[in-house]
């Protein structure tokens, strides 16, 4: 089972409103990641935990909250957002059994975010 | 700047025939290669990886090609599908991933 979930699929929000989007996997891996992804570009790094713990922040405005619970759920809370943030907002967990440079990343559906 | 790299940002095929995908990447240092394939709206499905120390690597009808010299891999497909129509993504493992900018198959039956 390499299954990531995402909820919800998709989200519309204004400018002022907060919510958030979750990640859950339960194949047991140590890492989780956020991506966010525009059309017809690759996915770009936000956020990565390594055993819950925030190993790398690639310089994301801190309208973007990230939280790691536990190890199985990963969440984005978002705030205060732009429109420019609309994109496809995708999870990604990893095993991280011999570390980050030789893991196998494993995709959630993605949540379709709207900011008008 | 980008580490990895895909110049091709699509590709038409008959189906039946052979799929290539190239990618190219500047960093040595990178020792782990995977494929994804995506589908708009969906998250990258895994599809394929190869490790530096192998040149090849197969699965079903997915080949991996790795030339380290050339710092260039390919991902045959055969035969080619109209299901396998989809955005590939080659990535790339350092200390984070490099995900290349993507090349759109479209398999015409």
């Amino acid at each position: 089972d390499t299954e990531v979930t995402q909820t919800p699929k998709h989200l519309v929000m204004g400018m002022t409103n907060k919510k958030s989007l979750k990640c859950e996997q339960h194949m047991g891996h140590r890492a989780m990641y956020w991506y966010k992804q525009k059309a017809k570009k690759p996915p770009e790094l936000m956020f990565v935990y390594s055993y819950e713990k925030l190993s790398i922040n690639e310089s994301v405005p801190s309208r973007f909250s990230p939280e790691c619970p536990n190890s199985s759920l990963l969440n984005l809370h978002l705030h205060a957002l732009q429109p420019e943030d609309s994109a496809l907002y995708l999870c990604a967990s990893s095993q991280l059994r011999s570390g980050i440079g030789t893991d196998t990343q494993y995709f959630g559906p993605g949540t379709r975010l709207t900011v008008l | 700047d980008q580490q990895v790299k895909q110049n091709s940002p699509s590709l038409s095929v008959q189906e039946g025939r052979i799929s290539i995908l190239n990618c190219d990447y500047t960093n040595s240092m990178f020792d782990y290669f995977l494929w994804y394939k995506k589908y708009p709206a969906e998250g990258p499905t895994f599809l394929i990886s190869i490790s530096s120390i192998k040149d090849k690597n197969e699965d079903g009808r997915f080949t991996v090609f790795l030339n380290k010299s050339a710092k260039h891999l390919s991902l045959h497909i055969v035969p080619s599908q109209p299901g396998d129509s989809a955005v590939y993504f080659c990535a790339a493992n350092g200390n984070q991933f490099y995900f290349g900018t993507g090349t759109s198959l479209t398999v015409i039956p």
